[in-house]
């Protein structure tokens, strides 16, 4: 199916974990995005790609790492999980009009 | 820095009246803007845009005004049904180099039958 993925849906991982949120689009759109929706925050970007191995950080990008070897792929990883990082993640491809991901929900416990 | 800013978390409206979601920004060098919708569980889902060489924009029920001098947007939807419950998000962008969106905190729209 033509679309953006996140996976898993729901995680649980202790503080200090490594943990990483998958993320993959069908559109072979160039941008994407990931996001994390906390309540008082809105949707707060943490990293971006323009194109394969082009990324680029957001506004809150401590604590996380990105990839894109592939076009259709942008991981996003929590090197060291800590209890700040609970939150609901979107991944989002394309410029114009952002496609979003049905989110991934992380706790830290 | 909150570059783009919903005053206002919450709303109510009486289905069938027109609902009104403001937003506010602050950086002169964006200049395209979009609301979306999001429903819990899911993901944000593009609603309508408008560019900024155009004061208005109107999709359905849907109408979105833009004031450049300051630096304000609207989304009206008109009239209001129970199905557009939902939090709303609005955003901008810039270009050459400042592609990415950038998002308001957003308002939650409760539409009363």
């Amino acid at each position: 199916d033509a679309g953006i993925t996140q996976s898993p849906r729901y995680k649980i991982t202790e503080t200090g974990r490594q943990v990483t949120l998958m993320c993959h689009q069908t559109w072979s759109h160039s941008y994407m995005f990931w996001y994390r929706q906390d309540l008082g925050h809105g949707l707060r970007l943490i990293y971006y790609s323009a194109a394969a191995d082009i990324t680029d950080k957001g506004e809150v990008p401590d604590g996380y790492v990105v990839s894109r070897s592939k076009t259709e792929n942008f991981p996003l990883t929590l090197e060291s999980a800590t209890r700040s990082q609970t939150s609901v993640y979107f991944c989002a491809s394309g410029l114009t009009e952002a496609f979003f991901g049905q989110g991934t929900r992380l706790t830290v416990v | 820095d909150q570059q783009v800013k919903q005053n206002s978390p919450s709303l109510s409206v009486q289905e069938g009246r027109i609902s009104i979601l403001n937003c506010d920004y602050t950086n002169s060098m964006f200049d395209y803007f979009l609301w979306y919708k999001k429903y819990p569980a899911e993901g944000p889902t593009f609603l309508i845009s408008i560019s900024s060489i155009k004061d208005k924009n109107e999709d359905g029920r849907f109408t979105v005004f833009l004031n450049k001098s300051a630096k304000h947007l609207s989304l009206h939807i008109v009239p209001s049904q129970p199905g557009d419950s939902a939090v709303y998000f609005c955003a901008a962008r810039g270009n050459f180099g400042n592609e990415k969106l950038t998002f308001g905190t957003g308002t939650r729209l409760t539409i009363i039958p």
